[in-house]
């Protein structure tokens, strides 16, 4: 099955700064990777997606990137504001079963005024 | 906007007692998900739920979880004689299609096995 590692655990920027975190997946037959930002006391909430036959996408401050050949994709999030603190999931999808995401471990944003 | 809810929001048992968790599923929405997440770590998936069977289960769904969908709007968790590991998020999610579409994730019960 698919096995997606992210880095780090807990990142700390200033506010205006930029913040990237990272994934790796396993599973080549993977094609669908979306990003879920989780506010406390709330469920993950799709912030950004990316399908395997594009290499980037952005949506305002944010942006994904993936890497196909390396099985490596990522969330930049530029000019960042307090608001932006959350815990941030990537995961991965395989096209052969339903939508059953595997996720990461999860990324502690914290955003300092 | 349309949004999944759950309800209760925190739920305290005792171990070995049975819990029931509930969510009100996005009404269009065919497909019914139910995920855990233990403090401090990822979000697991527990059961996926079609056309009133389960469509996929995970190592972690065994007989003592069970699903349903009563009266076509709720979506209920059975857990059966609680353990104190079981103690977590479970957040209910809903999805128009299988194929690479969003799912949307309700706020999640807290369950708290004493």
């Amino acid at each position: 099955g698919e096995n997606v590692e992210q880095h780090p655990s807990t990142l700390s920027v200033q506010e205006g700064d930029s913040a990237v975190i990272k994934c790796t997946y396993s599973d080549s037959a993977s094609n669908y990777f979306p990003w879920y930002k989780q506010e406390l006391g709330k469920g993950p909430q799709l912030i950004i997606d990316i399908r395997s036959n594009v290499g980037e996408k952005k949506d305002q401050r944010i942006a994904v990137t993936l890497n196909k050949t390396a099985k490596h994709f990522s969330l930049h999030i530029t000019e960042t504001q307090p608001e932006d603190s959350a815990v941030y999931f990537c995961a991965g999808l395989s096209s052969g079963g339903s939508y059953i995401p595997t996720f990461g471990r999860g990324t502690s944003l914290i955003v300092h005024p | 906007e349309p949004e999944v809810t759950q309800t209760p929001s925190h739920q305290v048992t005792q171990m070995g007692q049975e819990v029931i968790l509930r969510c009100v599923p996005i009404s269009n929405h065919l497909y019914f998900y139910w995920y855990r997440q233990i403090l401090g770590q990822k979000v697991e998936f527990l059961v996926s739920f079609y056309n009133n069977e389960i469509s996929e289960k995970s190592e972690i769904f065994d007989d003592q979880f069970s699903v349903e969908r009563p009266d076509g709007s709720n979506f209920t968790l059975k857990i059966r004689s609680t353990k104190l590991e079981d103690s977590a998020m479970y957040f209910c999610a809903s999805s128009s299609n299988t194929v690479n579409t969003e799912a949307f994730f309700g706020q999640g019960t807290r369950l708290t096995v004493v």
